[in-house]
C-alpha cells in the first residue's frame, strides 16, 4: 500500500484565491510527522510546513496551513491568497516513527496559478 | 552560511561505467539521505546514514552504494550505470533528534546513455 497518496496530479487556481492540495497517509505508528515541500521549475525542494502527529493545533506558516485530520489520515495543504509564484509541484511527505530514518513522499501535485 | 551541496549538478555517462555523486553538508548533521526523483514516483529513498560508518538500504537500493567516512559527506556510487538509473538525485540531511526538518541539496541530473 502507498504510504502517501496525492490524488490530484494537476490543479489550477485563480490568483488571490485559496487552494487545497490533498494528501492522505498510511501508517500504524503513533508518532510520525507530515511535511509539505514545494518544487519550482528550477528543481530545488523547498520545505513549507510540518505537522507532528501529537500536535493538536493545525500547523500554519504564513499563507500555508496544514489541515490535519488524524482520524481520516489526511494532511491537506491550504494555500491562501495564491500568487503566480506559487505555481510549482507540491509534495506531501511522512516521517515514520521516532528515529527519523524513513521518509516517504507522494507523487506530487502540479499547481498552476492563473492570473 | 551552513548548507548542503551536490556535485556535479549535471552528468552524462555511458552504460556500465561507475559514477559517483557527491553530497556535502556543513551543518554537522548526523542523518543523511539519498533519493531519486522520477516522473510518477515522487522521491524514493535509495540509502541513508545515521552517522560515520553507518549506512542503510532504502526502498530502491539495488545498483547503488554509499559510504560515510566523515560527518560531512555521503557519496553515492553507481557501480555499473544502467539506463534505468537516469534520474534526478537529491541528497538530504536532518539534525539528530530534530525530525521536523529535512534539508535538501540542489539535486544532480544524471543521464545514462
Amino acid at each position: 500500500a502507498q504510504k502517501i497518496t496525492q490524488t490530484q496530479p494537476g490543479m489550477f487556481v485563480q490568483e488571490k484565491e485559496a487552494v487545497t492540495l490533498d494528501c492522505t497517509y498510511d501508517t500504524s505508528d503513533q508518532s510520525y510527522g507530515l511535511f509539505w515541500y514545494k518544487q519550482p521549475s528550477s528543481g530545488e525542494m523547498i520545505f513549507l510546513i510540518y505537522q507532528g502527529s501529537y500536535d493538536e493545533q493545525n500547523a500554519t506558516e504564513g499563507r500555508y496551513s496544514l489541515n490535519f485530520q488524524k482520524a481520516r489520515k489526511s494532511a491537506n495543504l491550504v494555500i491562501s491568497a495564491s500568487q503566480l509564484g506559487d505555481s510549482a509541484m507540491y509534495f506531501c511527505a511522512m516521517r515514520e516513527g521516532n528515529t527519523g530514518n524513513q521518509f516517504y513522499f507522494g507523487t506530487g501535485t502540479s499547481l498552476t496559478v492563473i492570473p | 552560511d551552513a548548507e548542503i551541496t551536490q556535485s556535479p549538478r549535471h552528468k552524462i555517462t555511458e552504460t556500465g561505467r561507475q559514477v559517483t555523486l557527491a553530497c556535502h553538508q556543513t551543518w554537522n548533521h548526523n542523518n543523511m539521505f539519498w533519493y531519486r526523483q522520477d516522473l510518477g514516483h515522487g522521491l524514493r529513498l535509495i540509502h541513508y546514514s545515521y552517522g560515520v560508518q553507518d549506512t542503510n538500504k532504502g526502498e530502491v537500493s539495488d545498483g547503488y552504494s554509499v559510504s560515510r567516512s566523515n560527518t560531512e559527506d555521503l557519496p553515492l556510487t553507481l557501480e555499473s550505470a544502467a539506463s534505468s538509473q537516469t534520474s534526478v538525485y537529491f541528497c538530504a540531511s536532518t539534525p539528530t533528534g530534530r525530525y521536523n526538518e529535512q534539508f535538501f541539496g540542489p539535486g544532480t541530473r544524471l543521464t545514462v546513455l
